[in-house]
């Protein structure tokens, strides 16, 4: 069974760090891109970053470019989100999902997320 | 950035037909991919690739893509259709860029 399970939510003060993890099994991990997308309470959906399978293309959302940064371990069959300077309207569910697309592993056109997890929760207050 | 246009919300009696669409600049163009989002649940592909299902999912969901709209169509609606829908492209006009709709909340009635 294809599963991704989040994990390293929390609350945490304004302008802090918190890094989420997400492992993955029943799939070979490194043949797809991966994402994180959020949702913040009550919202809608919000891509936030994207890495390819070799982590050779990255891209970032314009909330977060130069605060958070994502990377993977294909060895570990795990994908991470660094994030720094939190601001409180980081406030989300934070999911992770395998990518699913025309050319496998890439971040590319038409392409979308077949898999998710539960999600972890990230909460910015004082 | 490009940015996608759904009705806040569609009422459905069972059995009947609802349709929720999704506004974009020549979205016809694109490629359109669909969620459904249950209550306290993670998203779920219903509609790849315009009018492709995942395996699983039920014929009744079908979808269209032209000119600047595109349409997710749910048939014979059941009780348990009752969700959050978002449609989903990438943009090219962007460096890797994916953009979500902002959510139709399916009500049945």
């Amino acid at each position: 069974e294809v599963q991704l399970v989040e994990s390293g939510g929390g609350l945490v003060q304004p302008g802090r760090s918190l890094r989420l993890s997400c492992a993955a099994s029943g799939f070979t991990f490194d043949d797809y891109a991966m994402h994180w997308v959020r949702q913040a309470p009550g919202k809608g959906l919000e891509w936030v970053s994207g890495i390819s399978w070799n982590s050779g293309s990255i891209g970032y959302a314009d909330s977060v470019k130069g605060r958070f940064t994502i990377s993977r371990d294909n060895a570990k069959n795990s994908l991470y989100l660094q994030m720094n300077s939190l601001r409180a309207e980081d406030t989300a569910l934070y999911y992770c999902a395998k990518d699913m697309g025309l050319h496998l592993g890439e971040l590319s056109p038409g392409s979308y997320m077949d898999v998710w997890g539960k999600g972890t929760t990230v909460t910015v207050s004082s | 950035s490009y940015v996608l246009t759904q009705p806040p919300s569609v009422s459905v009696a069972p059995g009947q037909t609802a349709r929720i669409t999704c506004g974009g600049n020549n979205i016809g163009s694109k490629s359109v991919h669909w969620y459904q989002q249950k209550p306290g649940q993670a998203p779920v592909l219903v509609v790849y690739d315009d009018s492709d299902r995942p395996s699983g999912i039920p014929e009744r969901f079908s979808g269209s893509n032209s000119g600047n709209t595109a349409t997710l169509t749910i048939s014979r609606v059941e009780a348990g259709d009752e969700a959050d829908y978002y449609c989903q492209v990438w943009d090219s006009s962007s460096d890797h860029n994916y953009v979500f709709g902002t959510g139709t909340k399916v009500t049945v009635l």
